[in-house]
């Protein structure tokens, strides 16, 4: 079965860079989450969409913008990098009615130097 | 707020025995709980659900158990095997109120490690 496809896996950036992740989710889910997961964390959640509109928000930076295209994959974009930022970012996709699970990719490692 | 917790950050089993993860929830208007497993390197991967108006759903080898009294959750596996090591995390969602909106909050995962 298709699953949610995240790219890159790994991300090396500088302090200050920028940083856009991809997120592919699975065929016919129209939700899309994004969380973030830091070193012995349970993910965090920062920004969700329903059918191309952000549906919910949650600890993401101000620094950090996202948005789902029409075709429903999603890109986090994220500016002027912090050594804080190093995280694993998980995407997830859903079947957007009622009470269905979250499937989630592999995520990618970001790590700022 | 929303909060959810486990009550035991790691947790051994010998294979073969079964195992009961707990976790505890806030959040008296949550309709909708997951467990999750997951790997290192991996992302989060479905176990099972249960929905508020239950109060156990088994799976393959997997029972989930919900104590709405005491907001309370469990996961039982049983049968240990060693590709049950892992870390366990509950997971809740509020009552579907608008289309799309529902996030998901994680609680403190649970190291679970079989030992041979």
């Amino acid at each position: 079965a298709a699953g949610v496809i995240q790219s890159p896996r790994h991300l090396i950036k500088e302090k200050r860079e920028t940083a856009t992740l991809k997120c592919y989710p699975i065929p016919r889910h129209d939700t899309v989450y994004w969380y973030q997961q830091g070193p012995g964390q349970d993910p965090q959640f920062l920004i969700s969409f329903y059918e191309k509109m952000q549906s919910d928000k949650g600890s993401i930076p101000d620094r950090f913008s996202a948005q789902q295209f029409s075709d429903y994959h999603s890109e986090l974009n994220m500016s002027s990098l912090e050594l804080g930022d190093s995280a694993l970012y998980f995407c997830a996709s859903r079947e957007g009615g009622g009470n269905s699970p979250l499937h989630f990719g592999n995520g990618t490692r970001l790590t700022v130097t | 707020g929303e909060s959810v917790g486990l009550h035991l950050p790691t947790l051994s089993v010998q294979e073969g025995d079964n195992s009961i993860i707990n976790c505890a929830y806030s959040n008296s208007a949550s309709d909708y709980f997951i467990w999750y497993k997951q790997e290192s390197g991996k992302g989060p991967q479905f176990i099972i659900d249960i929905r508020s108006n239950m109060d156990k759903r088994q799976g393959q080898r997997v029972t989930v158990l919900l104590n709405k009294t005491v907001k309370h959750l469990s996961l039982q596996i049983a049968a240990t095997q060693p590709g049950d090591s892992a870390v366990y995390f509950c997971a809740e969602m509020g009552a579907f109120i608008i289309q799309g909106a529902q996030k998901l909050v994680f609680g403190q995962g649970t190291r679970l490690t079989i030992n041979p």
